[in-house]
C-alpha cells in the first residue's frame, strides 16, 4: 500500500515564476493537508482539503498561494510569482478521517528553491 | 493557543545508551494528541509515536516510549539502545480542540549518536 506520494522531490524556480506541487494521498484517504517547513523550523500548517472542498486555509498566505483537491487526480499546491522567501520544504499528509487526533503520515516533501 | 516547546536544540548520546528528548506543551483543550516525528538528513518526516490525552498508559513503539506527565504538560521521548541511524532531527507536535487536524510543531532537537 503506497504511502503519500509527492512530486517533484526538488523544484527550482526563478523569482516571478509559478510553482506547482503535487500530492497523491494514500489509497482510500479523502483528507489532505499541506504544511510548510522553513529552514531550522518545524512544520507549519497551511491548508486542509477534502475532495473538491477547502475546509481550512487559515495557514496559507492570502496572496499568490492556492490549493485544490479535485474529484480526480492529485492535490495541487500552487504558488504564483514566487519570491525567495517561498523557498522551503512543502509536505503533504493524508488521512481517512479528519479532526480525530489521528497521526498524520507525511509524504517525502517537495523542496522548493527560488533563485 | 497551542504551543510546543523543545528546549534542547542539540543532544549527543553514546551508541547503545538511552536518551530523553524533552517536550512541553500548552493547551486549554481537554482533548489533544501528542506526536513525535523523526526527520533524518534526507528530509522525510517519519511518524514515531502517538499519545492521546485520555490514554492511561504511556505509549511505546519498539525502542521508542513517550513519558507522558499530564500535570506537568510534558511528553518526553525516550529512545532506548541508541543506534547510529537514530541521528536526526526530532520534532514534538500536538493537535488539540476544534482544529485537531492541525498539528503544532516544536522547533526540534537535533540528536547525534556517537559510535
Amino acid at each position: 500500500n503506497a504511502g503519500v506520494m509527492q512530486n517533484p522531490r526538488h523544484l527550482v524556480r526563478r523569482r516571478g515564476q509559478e510553482a506547482r506541487l503535487r500530492c497523491s494521498p494514500m489509497k482510500g484517504h479523502s483528507h489532505v493537508y499541506w504544511y510548510r517547513q522553513l529552514p531550522e523550523e518545524g512544520l507549519k500548517f497551511m491548508v486542509y482539503l477534502q475532495k473538491e472542498n477547502i475546509i481550512d486555509e487559515s495557514g496559507m498566505p492570502k496572496e499568490r498561494f492556492s490549493a485544490e483537491f479535485p474529484k480526480e487526480g492529485p492535490s495541487i499546491l500552487r504558488i504564483q510569482q514566487v519570491v525567495r522567501g517561498d523557498s522551503a520544504a512543502y509536505f503533504c499528509a493524508s488521512s481517512v478521517l479528519g479532526g480525530d487526533h489521528s497521526p498524520l503520515h507525511f509524504g517525502n516533501g517537495t523542496r522548493l528553491t527560488v533563485t | 493557543a497551542q504551543k510546543i516547546t523543545q528546549t534542547q536544540p542539540g543532544m549527543f548520546v553514546q551508541e547503545k545508551e538511552a536518551v530523553t528528548l524533552d517536550c512541553t506543551y500548552d493547551t486549554s483543550d481537554p482533548s489533544y494528541g501528542l506526536f513525535w516525528y523523526k526527520q533524518p538528513s534526507s528530509g522525510e518526516m517519519i511518524f514515531l509515536i502517538y499519545q492521546g490525552s485520555y490514554d492511561q498508559q504511556n505509549a511505546t513503539e519498539g525502542r521508542y516510549s513517550l513519558n507522558f506527565q499530564k500535570a506537568r504538560k510534558s511528553a518526553n521521548l525516550v529512545i532506548s539502545a541508541s543506534q547510529l541511524g537514530d541521528s536526526a532531527m526530532y520534532f514534538c507536535a500536538m493537535s488539540s480542540g476544534a482544529g485537531s487536524y492541525q498539528l503544532t510543531f516544536g522547533k526540534g532537537t537535533k540528536l547525534s549518536v556517537i559510535p
